[in-house]
């Protein structure tokens, strides 16, 4: 069974600080991987994608990938009460016509 | 930006009665998708659907479900008989040709489906 694993939290973090999320995955034919951020009662949305070794920048996001250790990370720097959420890892099966999520990492940033 | 639209944004219904949820997909968007959120549990996959016909589904995907795009611009997804634990939100989304699931979807905003 291919799988997605986080941790599910909940993590907080002080206003300001960088928030560090974690994910592994089983398939070793995963090529593409995914941040969605899930507000409650809200469908996910898309913030980061990276499809190859090392890190990835997006303004206050920075996505890794290690695939040798098939890990993927989310940096949240500068951390904003709005950015209180549930964070979704997913991952595209070998075939990449689906993407299997994880079952998401519960951040709650601290005033 | 171009969203997915889903219709219902909410919809009860009796066990065992039959529900249609609707999607717009994005416009120029070729692969069409339904996932589940069953309420604090994981987005789980249900079906993939390209070139109309069904691409993968999953275990989750029995006979009871099935899914249609009558013209060009909507996605349905049909649940014939509900049983209680159908209650959940369900996802649409979609993705370009060139991307496929590589580049991400777009999801819609869902239906959450209650079964009384």
């Amino acid at each position: 069974q291919k799988e997605v694993e986080q941790n599910s939290g909940p993590l907080s973090v002080p206003e300001g600080a960088i928030a560090s999320l974690n994910c592994t995955y089983s398939d070793r034919g995963s090529q593409s991987f995914f941040w969605y951020r899930q507000y409650s009662g809200k469908s996910p949305e898309l913030i980061m994608s990276i499809y190859s070794n090392g890190d990835k920048e997006d303004g206050r996001f920075t996505a890794q990938l290690n695939k040798a250790s098939q890990y993927v990370s989310l940096l949240i720097r500068d951390s904003q009460p709005s950015d209180s959420a549930t964070y979704l890892c997913a991952a595209t099966y070998s075939s990449a016509s689906k993407i299997i999520f994880g079952s998401g990492t519960r951040l709650s940033i601290r005033p | 930006e171009p969203e997915v639209t889903q219709t219902p944004s909410h919809q009860v219904t009796q066990m065992g009665q039959e529900v249609i949820l609707r999607c717009v997909p994005i416009s120029n968007h070729l692969y069409f998708y339904w996932y589940r959120q069953i309420l604090g549990q994981k987005v789980e996959f249900l079906v993939s659907f390209y070139n109309n016909e069904i691409s993968e589904k999953s275990e989750i995907f029995d006979d009871q479900f099935s899914v249609e795009r009558p013209d060009g611009s909507n996605f349905t997804l049909k649940i014939r008989s509900t049983k209680l634990e159908d209650s959940a939100m369900y996802f649409c989304a979609s993705s370009d040709l060139a991307g496929r699931a590589k580049y991400g979807y777009t999801f819609g905003s869902g239906t959450r489906l209650t079964v009384v």
